[in-house]
């Protein structure tokens, strides 16, 4: 049982270049959710989904697409990526929304 | 803007006393919860504690809530080195689908 699985790791892009973050659970989760994780500013929610086929905007969405094609995952897709991304990328499951979340590893992207 | 706000920012002590973290947050909500989250690493639940609840326990952790002063605290009692972290609290508003966090409290436990 693997939890919540996030790759990559580490990345560097070049300003306008875009990506994929990808975001896996294999606990059957409804719920799945994006944060990104700035010095001094906690955690803020980009987007979040209650099931497959369902995505609803976060505190800070602009610059970024989800989609929820199936249970299982939850790619974040950064369309032109701009230097304000640099950050922690943390995704986030729980069985519903209102259950405590299980969190991956996070993603440390720097875009230059 | 955060929900949630943490008090202390920064919190150092020695191994054995207590740490005493608060959380005050703006709107109504549901439930309560905190957060552990360790250098480089995800964030893990540590316990939540619902709006009609006053107080709750888990092991060396005491979590209490206020909802007329919109504020929680975490006590972690005979702290231990490996207790060095970052915790967050993060509040679930009666809008709903969303976690809101604070900006998280470091605390570092000296042996």
């Amino acid at each position: 049982n693997a939890g919540v699985t996030q790759t990559p790791k580490f990345q560097v892009l070049k300003t306008g270049q875009s990506m994929t973050l990808q975001c896996a659970q294999d606990m059957n989760h409804e719920y799945m959710s994006w944060y990104r994780q700035d010095p001094g500013m906690g955690l803020r929610l980009i987007h979040y989904s209650v099931g497959a086929g369902i995505t609803d905007q976060g505190e800070v969405p602009n610059g970024y697409n989800v989609s929820r094609s199936t249970t299982e995952d939850f790619p974040l897709r950064l369309l032109s990526a701009a230097p304000s991304q640099t950050s922690v990328y943390f995704c986030a499951s729980s069985p519903d929304r209102a259950s405590p979340l299980h969190f991956g590893n996070g993603t440390r992207l720097t875009v230059t | 803007s955060q929900q949630g706000e943490e008090d202390p920012q920064a919190l150092s002590i020695q191994e054995g006393e207590n740490a005493t973290m608060n959380c005050s947050y703006k709107t109504s909500i549901n439930n309560l919860q905190w957060y552990r989250q360790n250098s480089g690493r995800g964030l893990v639940h540590l316990i939540l504690i619902r709006s009609n609840e006053r107080e709750k326990h888990s092991g060396r952790l005491r979590v209490t809530l206020d909802t007329s002063k919109k504020s929680s605290s975490l006590l972690i009692t005979a702290s231990r080195a490996a207790d060095t972290a970052s915790y967050f609290c993060a509040t679930d508003a009666y809008d709903g689908n969303k976690l809101v966090f604070g900006a998280g409290t470091i605390l570092r436990v000296k042996s």
